[in-house]
């Protein structure tokens, strides 16, 4: 079964740009959570969705959204790019009906730089 | 929110040693994993275990929910266990995983 795929796995913007960032879960998985990775703050969830509805956000500007397919696969949207958001920003999917053994499961995560 | 702390931040070994990583949280949780992030950023799974002991060759973990921590336990370390080890909480009724600030490992030959 293949593991939760992320693209692209490397970016380069510039401040003010805006930058699109996909994620594919396991197979059969239908919630897709988003985490921002920084050496001061470390890991910070961003939203989670699940069956295509946002079911839950963090505490991040609205430059940060997303979406969620009917097939599972989510993306993360940011807008007006400042340099702060330059960071490690992984994918974790899991079944998320049950909350008993719900296990997030990584992907190996796409690293955005801001210049 | 729900809090995680991890200790030590760092810890050396020489290859061979054993070593102990913990994990308090302040509240009760239905979700609790550890992993091993490698050099690239991946996140791997070592084990889910909101309660009880698990084993898996050299590591094994135990958490006692009713005091809420958490021990992953490395023994006979090698140089390819170096790197950051997270703890990480769910608790409620979402699937919001909260990270503690990793240990550090660092395995010398």
């Amino acid at each position: 079964k293949a593991g939760v795929t992320q693209t692209p796995r490397y970016l380069i913007k510039t401040r003010g740009q805006q930058v699109t960032l996909s994620c594919s879960p396991i197979s059969g998985h239908r919630s897709v959570s988003w985490y921002q990775q920084t050496p001061g703050q470390g890991l910070q969830f961003l939203f989670e969705y699940f069956s295509e509805t946002q079911r839950n956000k963090g505490n991040f500007p609205g430059r940060f959204s997303g979406r969620q397919f009917s097939n599972s696969r989510s993306e993360m949207n940011v807008s007006t790019l400042e340099l702060g958001d330059s960071a490690l920003y992984l994918c974790a999917s899991s079944l998320g009906q049950q909350l008993a053994k719900n296990i997030q499961y990584f992907g190996a995560g796409t690293r955005l730089s801001v210049l | 929110g729900i809090q995680v702390e991890q200790s030590p931040p760092d810890l050396i070994l020489q290859e061979g040693a054993n070593s102990t990583l913990r994990c308090n949280f302040s509240d009760s949780v239905n979700n609790l994993q550890w992993f091993h992030q490698n050099p690239w950023g991946q996140l791997i799974n070592l084990f889910y275990i909101p309660s009880g002991t698990k084993q898996n060759g050299r590591l094994s973990a135990t958490t006692v929910a009713t005091e809420r921590y958490s021990l992953l336990y490395i023994s006979s370390s090698q140089t390819t266990d170096s790197g950051v080890y997270f703890c990480a909480v769910g608790a409620g009724a979402n699937s919001k995983l909260t990270f503690g600030k990793g240990i550090t490992l660092s395995v010398r030959p």
